[in-house]
């Protein structure tokens, strides 16, 4: 199975604040990657594919880079919908896997 | 707009089997290019892909749970369906059912369900 490895696992951010997440797979994955974001109780909500792909609606200040290994997702400029936890996950082979969260909290 | 709706029980003791159904509304789950997938997460835990089906009835299901789990689907009532066989406490996590898409790649899970609890425990 292909491990994906999120960095950090927990961040303290400001409002305002530009935030990089970091997702590094075990094996090359192209740029079948995707990052959701889910708040507490609701679902995920899907924001990037393709590993810089903005899903429908998601606002501007989400961003996706990398391809092969390495992946981040940047918040340009954090805002307080914002504070939640984000989810990699790779789709390039089975068993779909995701990262272990990075959970993005008020400083 | 595209609504996923997972039901069943919430309590199941152990060794038994879990079943639950995801009702689609506002869209067809026959709707070429899409998959319909089931998603768990343990309370306070990470996300685990379950499987996948399509309306045709083909399946993708993960190893670690191939021998246990069966997906189906029914398109008469636009539901898909789970059972999770010889449940333990370890299969205690919300069960999310999700749209897949999964035509061209690449693909992605774009429309979730709520999610439902399901409590394994005597």
């Amino acid at each position: 199975d292909i491990q994906l490895t999120q960095s950090p696992s927990f961040l303290s951010a400001s409002v305002g604040d530009r935030v990089t997440i970091t997702c590094r797979a075990s094996q090359v994955i192209s740029t079948y990657l995707a990052w959701y974001q889910q708040k507490p109780g609701k679902a995920p909500k899907l924001l990037i594919y393709a590993a810089s792909t903005l899903q429908s609606g998601v606002p501007s200040r989400f961003s996706g880079s990398g391809s092969g290994t390495e992946f981040t997702l940047t918040i340009s400029s954090l805002q307080p919908e914002d504070f939640a936890t984000y989810y990699c996950q790779q789709l390039n082979s089975y068993p779909w896997t995701f990262g272990q969260g990075t959970k993005v909290e008020v400083k | 707009q595209l609504q996923l709706q997972e039901s069943g029980p919430g309590l199941v003791k152990p060794s038994e089997t879990l079943s639950l159904t995801c009702t689609v509304s506002g869209g067809s789950i026959r709707s070429s290019g899409y998959y319909w997938a089931w998603i768990r997460q343990p309370p306070g835990k990470g996300l685990e892909w379950i499987g996948n089906i399509y309306y045709s009835g083909n399946t993708y299901y993960n190893p670690s749970l191939k021998s246990r789990i069966t997906i189906s689907v029914d398109t008469s009532k636009n539901q898909f369906s789970l059972k999770l066989s010889s449940v333990t406490a370890a299969d205690t996590a919300v069960y999310y059912c999700a749209r897949l898409w999964g035509g061209t790649r690449p693909w992605y899970f774009d429309y979730w369900g709520q999610g439902t609890l399901v409590t394994v425990s005597s």
